[in-house]
């Protein structure tokens, strides 16, 4: 079975300010997908970004950029220019590349941005 | 719809009686999957539905959870004798297939949140 940790419950950062969001993993696949996905207080999931496990390059959205370790199975989410808006919780996921469709997800991470 | 609708947005019911609760796919979505949110926590995957058949539906937690799809739409996941541990937000998500392509992006719904007395 996959896990997946989020070892930070809380994040606060500074409007403008750039924060980073941890995440592990624990898999014996050599090919998955990893996620981060936002949830406001509406409830709505929306994807972040994304990361096929066979590119070595980091992926990057405008200001949501990741680090992906595939050896440590770290993949880390940085928040740039950190806006009002991205106040939320974040979620990381997993997934296999083939042959289970269904996403693992951590406990999430609380991201505050201070005005 | 241009989304993934869920009702009811909210559901409040007494401990033993049962609950419906309702997923619309974006339309063309093959692939169907229904989480539970528990307060605080990430998503616990329940089942997925390819079409209207269930290959997978190793997260439900109990034979009180049963789920159903009609054809490539509506989903209807259904608790019988509810029980306070039921309290949660249940989320329904779609794809246009379950494929190993990244592109096949699960679009969650707004969630119903279910509350158990």
């Amino acid at each position: 079975a996959q896990t997946v940790t989020q070892s930070q419950p809380e994040m606060s950062v500074q409007e403008a300010e750039t924060v980073t969001l941890s995440c592990t993993y624990d898999t014996s696949e050599s090919d998955y997908y990893l996620f981060w996905y936002k949830q406001p207080p509406s409830r709505q999931m929306i994807l972040v970004i994304r990361q096929e496990a066979y590119k070595q390059q980091n992926a990057t959205e405008n200001r949501f950029s990741v680090n992906f370790q595939k050896a440590a199975k770290s993949f880390s989410l940085k928040i740039s220019d950190s806006q009002l808006g991205d106040a939320a919780m974040y979620f990381c996921a997993y997934r296999k590349a083939r042959g289970d469709y269904k996403l693992s997800f951590g406990a999430g991470t609380t991201v505050t941005v201070r005005a | 719809g241009a989304g993934v609708s869920q009702s009811p947005s909210n559901k409040v019911t007494e401990k033993g009686k049962d609950v419906e609760l309702r997923c619309d796919p974006i339309s063309g979505h093959t692939a169907l999957y229904w989480y539970r949110q528990r307060l605080g926590q990430g998503l616990e995957f329940l089942i997925y539905f390819q079409g209207n058949s269930a290959p997978d539906k190793s997260g439900l937690p109990s034979d009180r959870f049963s789920a159903e799809r009609t054809g490539e739409s509506v989903s209807t996941l259904t608790i019988q004798r509810t029980q306070q541990e039921d309290s949660a937000v249940y989320l329904c998500a779609s794809s246009r297939a379950p494929g190993t392509g990244v592109g096949n992006e699960q679009f969650f719904g707004p969630g119903t949140r279910l509350t158990v007395l």
